[in-house]
């Protein structure tokens, strides 16, 4: 089985400010692992995924995110938050059956001026 | 290329009534998903279609969620009678693959469930 922890629900951070969004999974196979984004009104959209290779990953919009297998962790960055990143952000895994997709709390970011 | 489309967008219906949901995957994409997020929790699997077989129903909660996904096409969700437990943003998304290595999800905007 496979699970999803992201460290905080709510994070405001500042116009221009580093964005960071923490990420930490369990999973029994070597993860597959998702960071997708909500903006108002609109489906989940995916930002970035890693499933083999690299470790740092980079996505749409600026964003990256480093696996470390070690740390078990799979966080989110972008150096300077624009205010239309402003949205619900999701960590997810799929497991060993491939299908599924098992999500974390989610993290809604606020950006102020 | 359309994406995923969901209809309706909202729903409210009284506990004890019936609502029907349904999902447009992306044409072509064989493998269709249903989810679910109640408020406050997290997104949650419900089941997964591949063309008009339920693959994987592990994530229903109770039998009075029917998932249907006739021709392999279009998908609909059935909660008869609703509860207010029920209430939430049921999310479908499409694949054109299952397999780990290449799985990409694509998500409607979602039916936004209120049971009252």
């Amino acid at each position: 089985a496979q699970s999803v922890t992201q460290l905080g629900s709510h994070v405001s951070v500042s116009e221009g400010a580093l964005v960071l969004l923490r990420c930490n999974y369990s999973s029994s196979v070597p993860p597959y692992l998702f960071w997708y984004v909500q903006y108002p009104n609109q489906g989940l959209q995916l930002l970035l995924k890693y499933t083999t290779g690299a470790t740092l990953v980079k996505g749409i919009n600026g964003f990256e995110a480093e696996f470390k297998k070690s740390e078990t962790s799979f966080h989110l960055t972008k150096p300077s938050a624009h205010m239309s990143d402003a949205a619900e952000y999701f960590c997810a895994v799929i497991g060993a059956a491939g299908n599924k997709l098992t999500f974390g709390g989610g993290t809604r970011v606020l950006v102020k001026p | 290329e359309a994406g995923v489309t969901q209809f309706p967008s909202h729903s409210v219906i009284e506990k004890g009534q019936t609502v029907t949901l349904r999902c447009d995957p992306i044409s072509g994409h064989d493998n269709l998903y249903w989810y679910r997020r109640v408020m406050g929790k997290e997104i949650k699997f419900l089941l997964h279609f591949v063309k008009e077989s339920k693959q994987d129903e592990s994530g229903m909660p109770n039998n009075r969620f029917l998932a249907e996904r006739t021709g392999g096409t279009y998908s609909t969700l059935k909660v008869q009678p609703a509860e207010l437990e029920d209430s939430g943003v049921y999310f479908c998304a499409s694949s054109q693959v299952s397999s780990r290595r290449s799985h990409e999800q694509y998500f409607g905007p979602g039916t936004r469930l209120t049971v009252t």
